[in-house]
C-alpha cells in the first residue's frame, strides 16, 4: 500500500512569492492534516480537512490556506512568503477523525 | 488551551540502558494519546495508540503507558537503531466546535551509543 506522497520535496523562494504544495493520502484515508515543523516551534497544527470540508483550523495567519479534492488529495497554499515562513511542511492522512495519522515525508520549504 | 509536555529534551543512553521518556499532557476531554518516531528529514512515523488510563502497548523494544496526566515510552535495552526523535501527540474535542484537535509535544532526541 502506498503512503503518503508530498510534492514538491525542496523547494526555494523569495519573500513576497506564494506556493502550493499538494498531498496525496493513503488509498482510502478521508482525512488530511497539515503542520508546519521548525526546530524551535516543533510540530504546529496548521488544519485538517475531511470530505473536502475544513474540520480545524489551527493559529496561522491567513496568507496560509488549503483546500481537499473530491479524490481527498490536498493542497496548501502560502501567499506573500515570509523568511519565518522557512520549515518543513507535512501532511499526514488518516482513515477518520480520530484515527492515527500517517505522515509524508515532507516539503522543505526555504524562502530567501 | 491543551498542552503538551515532553521530557526530557534530549537523553544519551549507552546500548542496553533502558530509560523512559515521559509525556505530560493537559487537556479537556482526551479521547487518544499517541506516540510517534521521527528520523532526521523524514515525517514522523507512527508507533502506538492509546485510549484510556492503564493502558498499555508493546512492539518490539518499546512500551507505551497511559495515566490521567501522562504518558511514558519504556526503552528497554536500546539499540543504535532507535536513536530518533520521539513526539507525543493528544487528540482531544475541541472547546468551540466539537471537533477533534491534535496537539503535539516538541519531542525526546534519544541517542543511543554503540
Amino acid at each position: 500500500k502506498a503512503g503518503v506522497t508530498q510534492t514538491p520535496r525542496y523547494l526555494i523562494k523569495t519573500r513576497g512569492q506564494q506556493v502550493t504544495l499538494s498531498c496525496s493520502p493513503i488509498s482510502g484515508h478521508r482525512s488530511v492534516s497539515w503542520y508546519q515543523q521548525t526546530p524551535g516551534q516543533g510540530l504546529q497544527f496548521l488544519f485538517e480537512y475531511f470530505s473536502e470540508t475544513q474540520r480545524n483550523k489551527g493559529n496561522f495567519p491567513g496568507r496560509f490556506s488549503g483546500r481537499q479534492f473530491s479524490n481527498s488529495r490536498s493542497e496548501m497554499n502560502v501567499s506573500t512568503l515570509e523568511l519565518g515562513d522557512s520549515a518543513l511542511y507535512l501532511c499526514a492522512s488518516s482513515l477518520r477523525e480520530g484515527n492515527e495519522q500517517f505522515f509524508g515525508p515532507g516539503t522543505r520549504l526555504t524562502v530567501l | 488551551e491543551d498542552q503538551v509536555t515532553q521530557s526530557p529534551e534530549a537523553l544519551r543512553l549507552q546500548e542496553g540502558e533502558s530509560s523512559s521518556l515521559n509525556c505530560s499532557y493537559t487537556v479537556s476531554g482526551l479521547r487518544g494519546l499517541f506516540w510517534y518516531r521521527q528520523d532526521p528529514g523524514k515525517g514522523p512515523e507512527f508507533l502506538f495508540t492509546l485510549y484510556s488510563a492503564g493502558e498499555e502497548k508493546e512492539k518490539e523494544r518499546l512500551k507505551a503507558t497511559l495515566t490521567k496526566k501522562e504518558s511514558f515510552l519504556h526503552i528497554t535495552a536500546p539499540k543504535p537503531e532507535d536513536s530518533a526523535t520521539y513526539l507525543c501527540a493528544v487528540q482531544a474535542t475541541s472547546w468551540s466546535g466539537g471537533y477533534q484537535k491534535v496537539t503535539f509535544g516538541t519531542g525526546t532526541k534519544l541517542q543511543v551509543i554503540p
